[in-house]
């Protein structure tokens, strides 16, 4: 069985600040993947990434970054500077083994204020 | 900039009505997902098609939920009837790999 735990319920921020979206997983796969999504305001879900389980090399997007470690079963998330439009609820998820669905965690809400 | 579209996006109905809400996944995707959201239970899979073909909807009501795909550019999702634990936002999602999903933008969805 999979599972995703996002331990921060929410998460405030001051402009600016860096802060980081924890995500820890589990599975008995050895293939997965896995996902962050940012749920706006408005209530669409935006991909942000994918990872695969292979590759731990963590990667940077502007200012958005993640941090891969299977030794600990983390998929961590940092926003440099972060900004008033960061404001969002984010899910890390997986799809692991054959299956190709998502399993959700149950998502951190960011509020980021000036 | 291609999308998955969702139709209605937002539908209020009385308890007991039939609700029909339909995806177009983005064109050349394979697989198409059913997810539903709520406070309580979060965000949930119901259902999800390979080609067309049902492969797990383990996630859904059977007594009153279906999920069925009438060609490649549609997908549809049936309450019937619905009741008020029903109400919920469903998002529709379509990928070309097994490992990508788009969303659509949700259907919200109250039942009174």
């Amino acid at each position: 069985a999979q599972k995703v735990t996002q331990a921060q319920t929410e998460i405030s921020v001051v402009e600016k600040e860096d802060v980081t979206l924890d995500c820890v997983y589990e599975t008995r796969d050895t293939t997965y993947y896995l996902f962050w999504y940012k749920q706006p305001p408005s209530g669409e879900l935006v991909f942000l990434i994918r990872r695969n389980s292979f590759d731990e090399q963590n990667e940077i997007s502007g200012r958005y970054s993640w941090n891969f470690q299977k030794s600990t079963s983390s998929f961590n998330f940092t926003i440099t500077a972060s900004q008033v439009v960061d404001s969002a609820v984010y899910f890390c998820a997986l799809s692991a083994g054959t299956a190709s669905k998502l399993t959700f965690g149950t998502g951190t809400r960011l509020q980021v204020t000036l | 900039d291609a999308r998955v579209t969702q139709t209605p996006r937002h539908k209020v109905t009385e308890m007991g009505q039939e609700v029909t809400m339909r995806c177009q996944p983005i064109l050349g995707h394979n697989t198409v997902f059913w997810y539903r959201q709520t406070m309580m239970q979060g965000l949930e899979l119901l259902a999800y098609f390979r080609n067309r073909a049902p492969l797990d909807d383990s996630g859904m009501p059977k007594d009153r939920f279906s999920a069925e795909m009438p060609d490649a550019t549609l997908a549809t999702l049936k309450i019937q009837p619905s009741e008020p634990r029903d109400s919920a936002v469903y998002f529709c999602a379509s990928g070309l790999t097994p490992y990508e999903q788009y969303f659509g933008p949700g259907t919200r969805l109250t039942v009174t």
